[in-house]
């Protein structure tokens, strides 16, 4: 199985200071990584697909990039409806794994 | 637009069985695979395996074998996961999903909380 490891599992950041979040697959993955955003008690959210590509109506401030094992979910001015705790999903094979989750939290 | 519905929440007996339902609407049923996926109080999300509405062909994570049965019914574009033999650590968020190629999870259900207590 494909293990997903993110860090950091958790971060203290301000308004407007610019995040990154790693995942690391433990095998290659080609770009088939997603991150979704997750706030208390409501249904995670879609983010990013194909390691790159933003859903439509997620803001341009959220990117991905990576390919094969080592991908990042950069947020380029930290706003206070981004604090939330966010997940990298592999879909390369089955299973499925997340990561652990990153959670982002007001500094 | 696309809306998956799930069932409500159940409380159960360590050893009964649940079964969650999840009904889609805004895109074709037998299109796109269902996939499940938990979450524990206070822990991250578990991918449970997923169906295939067309054809009822099933893929389960190792550590839910024989615990676990996903079924649909194509007459009400509903998928439906069954866990059995519950145990108080299987309480948790059950969360329905559809997955397109290349874009997986694109959209989720509200979530079904299950608790297993004696």
């Amino acid at each position: 199985d494909i293990q997903m490891t993110q860090s950091p599992s958790a971060m203290s950041a301000s308004v407007g200071d610019r995040v990154t979040i790693t995942c690391r697959a433990s095998q290659g993955i080609r770009n088939y990584l997603a991150w979704f955003q997750q706030k208390p008690g409501k249904v995670p959210k879609r983010l990013i697909y194909a390691a790159s590509s933003l859903h439509s109506g997620v803001p341009s401030r959220f990117s991905g990039s990576g390919f094969g094992t080592e991908f990042t979910l950069t947020i380029s001015s930290l706003q206070p409806e981004d604090f939330a705790t966010y997940y990298c999903l592999h879909h390369n094979s089955y299973p499925r794994t997340f990561g652990q989750g990153t959670k982002v939290e007001i500094k | 637009q696309v809306q998956l519905v799930q069932s409500g929440a159940e409380v159960k007996k360590p050893g009964a069985s649940v079964k969650v339902s999840c009904k889609a609407s805004g895109h074709t049923f037998t299109d796109e695979n269902i996939h499940w996926v938990r979450q524990a109080p206070g822990q991250g999300l578990e991918w449970m395996g997923w169906i295939n509405p067309n054809s009822g062909g099933t893929n389960y994570a190792q550590k839910f074998q024989g615990r676990v049965t996903m079924t649909r019914d194509t007459s009400i574009s509903t998928a439906s996961m069954e866990l059995s033999r519950l145990r108080s650590d299987d309480t948790a968020i059950y969360y329905c999903a559809r997955d397109s190629p290349m874009v997986p999870f694109d959209y989720w259900g509200q979530g079904t909380l299950v608790t297993v207590s004696s």
